[in-house]
């Protein structure tokens, strides 16, 4: 099993419309979890760290379950702003800052 | 306040020559990283560094050799270019867990 994996896509959406993005991760005692965004060509940007608790910014929200071991990202009324490569991150328990990143998540929003 | 910067952004080399790719950070972080960054592949870790005057290895550090003299400046050496060596390459830094990148080096070895 591949210690992160995520849906490649790409996901092709309307604007305005509700999008999910799904992630599983391998190792049991990761403890902490990120969404990264990537434009084409660009650098990966933090999005929003993961809290236990779930938590929202805006339109985007995360949820984690330690349980299944499965993260998730939901963005809400998509723009065409929104268009981009969505990574998921766990870090390497005790790997001393060290995280795994996913392959990715292609959104692309249309008009 | 910069954040991350990479320098050279773009560069060509014939196979078995060398380079040196430099990464500066002015956040004061203690962690810096590299990362190759392949179509299919993802990101990948070179090699890493916790600390001025120390590095360690990564997932795929073969061929590649660091230095960090510097807590600001972490430096990624190419000793003799091979075509598989071709990639974007990315350094970040971070505090702890959340790690910043620099815009990235299209490296093309020929």
């Amino acid at each position: 099993r591949k210690e992160v994996e995520q849906d490649p896509g790409p996901f092709n959406v309307p604007e305005g419309a509700t999008v999910a993005f799904n992630c599983t991760y391998s190792n049991s005692a990761s403890q902490s979890f990120f969404w990264y965004r990537q434009d084409c060509r660009k650098e990966p940007k933090l999005l929003m760290s993961v809290y236990s608790s779930g938590n929202e910014d805006g339109r985007f929200t995360a949820q984690l379950n330690r349980a299944s071991q499965y993260i998730s990202l939901l963005i809400r009324d998509s723009k065409l702003s929104d268009s981009a490569t969505y990574l998921c991150v766990v870090n390497t328990a005790g790997s001393q800052g060290n995280l795994i990143f996913g392959k990715g998540t292609k959104l692309s929003v249309k008009p | 306040n910069a954040g991350v910067t990479q320098t050279p952004k773009f560069r060509v080399l014939k196979t078995g020559q060398s380079m040196t790719l430099l990464c500066a950070q002015d956040m004061n972080h203690e962690y810096m990283y590299w990362y190759r960054q392949d179509p299919g592949m993802g990101l990948r870790l070179i090699h890493y560094s916790v600390g001025e005057g120390t590095t360690a290895k990564g997932e795929v550090p073969d061929g590649y050799n660091v230095s960090r003299l510097k807590k600001q400046n972490f430096l990624l050496g190419l000793e003799s270019a091979a075509p598989s060596q071709t990639s974007v390459y990315f350094c970040a830094s971070s505090a702890l867990y959340e790690q910043y990148f620099g815009p990235g080096t299209r490296l093309t070895v020929t």
